[in-house]
Parts: structure tokens; C-alpha cells; sequence
């Protein structure tokens, strides 16, 4: 069974950092992109941004809104992914889901997510 | 960007009855080469992450009930649901991973009436 973990979440003052991490097992983690998504309060869903697999060779992508402040990064020897958040704003409160890219061009979706970790930013 | 419009943002249907939410990109995610839309839709109860229903626009995903289906290509997509149980009040996602950024529409708020 798929299962993905997220963990990390908490409440951080504006120009603040956290580190949020997702713990993967069920699957072969080192074949897949891995992504991460948000939903503020109440709110819709936003992508944030992926890291891609070794074959691709872990190039990453970002949401315009989160580019130069968040880092993806992945660490396949222990199936976990990890989301640096510098230089945070009252905007990024969400909680933030580690979510699986399903395998093959044409099926590029997120397929599993996990149980999501609330960020706060605040003062 | 592709935006991603849905309509209506809120809905209410009777139980067994039929509910109907539609989707609009604001530019095609027909991929030429597979001719596949790049389209999801994604349910989401209170207090869960989100859940793949259907995925190409029109394929049912592993063990979702066969009273939901998609159907649509290039910019307008639909997601109906054939008759209404209890257990489908939740909010429902259209996505298109065509290209980045990979987007989603608004919600559609679906309840019982």
C-alpha cells in the first residue's frame, strides 16, 4: 500500500524558515517524480513544485510564487522528500500535501497524497 | 499559465438525482502525440487530502464507483455524477497537468439538497 507521510508543519513568524519532510513506503520511490501542493484555509488547491528522478536527474520546478524562497529536495536511500521554506509570508499559511507523480509520460498526474501538514505563518 | 475554470462553485442535488460540474482550461491540454487530455478530477472530503476519480478526462480510476464519469477534450471537460449518494458531498478539483504550472480549478462545493 501506498502511503505517504508528511511532517514538519508549525507555527513560524514571517521572514521565518521550516523544513518540511514526507516519508514514503509502498512503492518504488527512487522511479518517481515527487511533488508538493498546498491549500490555504478554506482555499483551492495550488502545486508548489516537483522534484524529478535520478533518470531526469533530480531537476526540480517551482510555482512562480514560492520560486527563489523554497527548495525540493529528495533523498532516495531513505525514501523521503523534503520541502525548504526560506523567507516566509504571512501567504504561504497552508497546509502543505507530499504528493506521488504516477509513472509514464501520458499519466504525469498526483496520484497519491499524503495526509497533509498545516504551515502557519504568523507574528 | 492555463487557467482553469470551473462551474458552478457550489451545487446541490437530491439524493439519486443527477449532478453535473463543468470545466474550462483556458487553453487546449489535448497532447497531440497521445491525444490524451491532460485532465483530472479530483474529490475532496472535509479534513482529507484530495482522491483521484477520474484521470485522461474520461477514465475511471481503480475502484471509483461507475456512477461518476468524465467526458470532454481540448478546452471544456464535464464531471457527472449519475445519481447522487450521501457520500459524495464534497468538493470537487478539476487539474490539468498538460503543462507548468500545473493548475487546478476553484472547487465545485457539491451537497445534498
Amino acid at each position: 500500500e501506498v502511503q505517504l507521510v508528511d511532517s514538519g508543519g508549525g507555527l513560524v513568524q514571517p521572514g521565518g524558515s521550516l523544513r518540511l519532510s514526507c516519508a514514503a513506503s509502498g512503492f518504488t520511490f527512487s522511479d518517481h517524480y515527487m511533488d508538493w501542493v498546498r491549500q490555504a484555509p478554506g482555499r483551492g488547491l495550488e502545486w508548489v513544485g516537483r522534484i524529478r528522478n535520478k533518470a531526469n536527474f533530480y531537476t526540480t520546478e517551482y510555482a512562480a510564487s514560492v520560486k527563489g524562497r523554497f527548495t525540493i529536495s529528495r533523498d532516495d536511500s531513505t525514501n523521503s522528500l523534503y520541502l525548504q521554506m526560506n523567507s516566509l509570508k504571512t501567504e504561504d499559511t497552508a497546509v502543505y500535501y507530499c504528493v506521488r507523480v504516477r509513472l509514464g509520460r501520458e499519466l504525469r498526474f498526483f496520484d497519491h497524497w499524503g495526509q497533509g501538514t498545516l504551515v502557519t505563518v504568523s507574528s | 499559465d492555463i487557467v482553469m475554470t470551473q462551474s458552478p462553485d457550489s451545487l446541490a442535488v437530491s439524493l439519486g438525482e443527477r449532478a453535473t460540474i463543468n470545466c474550462k482550461s483556458s487553453q487546449s491540454v489535448l497532447d497531440s502525440s497521445s491525444n490524451k487530455n491532460f485532465l483530472v478530477w479530483y474529490q475532496q472530503k472535509p479534513g482529507q487530502p484530495p482522491k483521484v476519480l477520474i484521470y485522461w478526462a474520461s477514465t475511471r480510476e481503480s475502484g471509483v464507483p461507475d456512477r461518476f464519469s468524465g467526458s470532454g477534450s481540448g478546452t471544456d471537460f464535464t464531471l457527472t455524477i449519475s445519481s447522487l449518494q450521501a457520500e459524495d458531498v464534497a468538493v470537487y478539483y478539476c487539474h490539468q497537468y498538460y503543462s507548468s504550472p500545473y493548475t487546478f480549478g476553484q472547487g465545485t462545493n457539491l451537497d445534498i439538497k
